[in-house]
């Protein structure tokens, strides 16, 4: 089935350093789009990218989606305790269903 | 204020019991979905429905039902016949236009079975 494989599961920085989770796609996306889940919280919508090699940052954010529009990034410069949390990508399937096909997520811990 | 609720927030049942969650948008949204998330884990869709009247099982339908009788409602019910159905259960919606289809979601369901 369609799938979407998101490295690593875990990752622990220290409040500075910088992160950046993973997203590759067995098959090729229309859209990629990136949540954050604070713990005990429910997903909140980051950002979308359509287009192939389309970056977008929102501040110490930087997300990425790849040429063939089958991998995604997010990089995150000097990490705050803030950023605590998981992050999720997910996309459509070009040419498939309209349901969103979510990765596992990334939980990032932060020391301060 | 526009958005999207659940309720209850945390509930409470015995074992062989069904259960319905709520979840009501008022974001005039033609999708809607559930997703269980377990522990650790990332987001299972068990239901969606892409219009009022018309749902489609994900990839854990069973054990679960739902209805899509209002275009703001899509309740799940949590039937004595899954096996495991502590979870939290999160419900969402969006439009149908895959340019701008970012998912809303609820605050989500705590449910227990004791």
């Amino acid at each position: 089935g369609q799938q979407v494989m998101q490295i690593p599961q875990y990752q622990h920085v220290q409040e500075g350093e910088d992160f950046t989770t993973y997203c590759n796609s067995s098959t090729t996306l229309s859209n990629i789009q990136w949540y954050k889940q604070r713990p005990g919280g429910h997903p909140v919508f980051l950002i979308q990218l359509v287009k192939s090699g389309e970056v977008k940052k929102q501040k110490r954010l930087t997300f990425q989606f790849g040429e063939a529009k089958k991998n995604s990034s997010l990089h995150i410069t000097a990490t705050q305790t803030t950023d605590v949390g998981t992050y999720f990508c997910a996309g459509n399937v070009q040419g498939g269903s309209e349901k969103l096909v979510f990765g596992k997520g990334t939980k990032l811990t932060v020391n301060p | 204020d526009g958005g999207i609720t659940q309720s209850p927030k945390y509930l409470f049942r015995k074992e062989g019991q069904n259960v319905t969650l709520s979840c009501e948008q008022n974001l005039n949204h033609d999708a809607m979905y559930w997703y269980r998330q377990d522990p650790g884990q990332g987001l299972r869709l068990i239901y969606y429905s892409q219009i009022v009247n018309d749902f489609q099982k994900g990839d854990i339908a069973e054990g679960y039902s739902v209805s899509r009788e209002k275009k703001e409602s899509f309740p799940l019910t949590v039937t004595s016949a899954q096996k495991n159905p502590t979870a939290f259960y999160l419900c969402a919606s969006s439009t149908r236009d895959y340019r701008y289809n970012e998912q809303f979601f609820g605050p989500g369901t705590r449910l227990t079975v004791l």
